[in-house]
């Protein structure tokens, strides 16, 4: 099976503009997780998807948003982007609902803003 | 925060010796599991382990768990310059559900030395 695929690996943007990062999981995964990783802060969990539904949320703002699709793709937005959202952006699939599952990271989308 | 701690933050050893990294966490879990990260890419899962284990083994690999004291260690036998890479312990919570997100330390920057 191919593995987890992250759109665009890299990306440079202004602040106040708005980015908008894809992930496509592997073949039959239906959630889907982002992560956001910074020096400072380690690596934070975003959200997560589940047949097109955000099932769970972590301490973001508003300015972070994101949806899955049919297909299980899932997009993350940001908007009114700031200085400190860059950062690498991680998704991560898995294929049920179990929490004994492992989850597939993808390589990452790294985003400066500038 | 909710978030786990590795020790130590930064480890180097020569290769063929074992390196092991340990992880605290603050609240009850379902598994934990340990990831690698190689230079700013995608997180690569390593191993898992249940609650209700104390010692799991994946080749050069061995995880403890003392849910007692809420910590887990990774040893990592035989090293070899290949290692070189970032270590995570992340948890897995149970927030209810089928709810599933991971709970990552800061992780322990591996150098292993030719």
């Amino acid at each position: 099976k191919a593995g987890v695929t992250q759109t665009p690996r890299y990306l440079i943007k202004t602040r106040g503009q708005q980015v908008t990062l894809s992930c496509s999981p592997i073949s039959g995964h239906r959630s889907v997780s982002w992560y956001q990783q910074t020096p400072g802060q380690g690596l934070q969990f975003l959200f997560e998807y589940f047949s097109e539904t955000q099932r769970n949320k972590g301490n973001f703002p508003g300015r972070f948003s994101g949806r899955q699709f049919s297909n299980s793709r899932s997009e993350m937005n940001v908007s009114t982007l700031e200085l400190g959202d860059s950062a690498l952006y991680l998704c991560a699939t898995k294929g049920g609902t179990g929490h004994q599952e492992t989850q597939y990271f993808g390589p990452g989308t790294r985003l400066l803003v500038l | 925060s909710q978030q786990g701690e590795e020790d130590p933050q930064a480890l180097s050893i020569q290769e063929g010796e074992n390196a092991t990294m340990n992880c605290s966490y603050k609240t009850s879990i379902n598994n934990l599991q340990w990831y690698r990260q190689n230079s700013g890419r995608g997180l690569v899962h390593l191993i898992l382990i249940r609650s209700n284990e104390r010692e799991k083994h994946s080749g050069r690999l061995r995880v403890t768990l003392d849910t007692s004291k809420k910590s887990s260690s990774l040893l990592i036998t035989a090293s070899r310059a290949a290692d070189t890479a970032s270590y995570f312990c992340a948890q897995a919570g149970n927030s209810g559900g089928s709810n599933y997100k991971l709970t990552f330390g800061k992780g322990t920057l591996l150098t292993v030395n030719p």
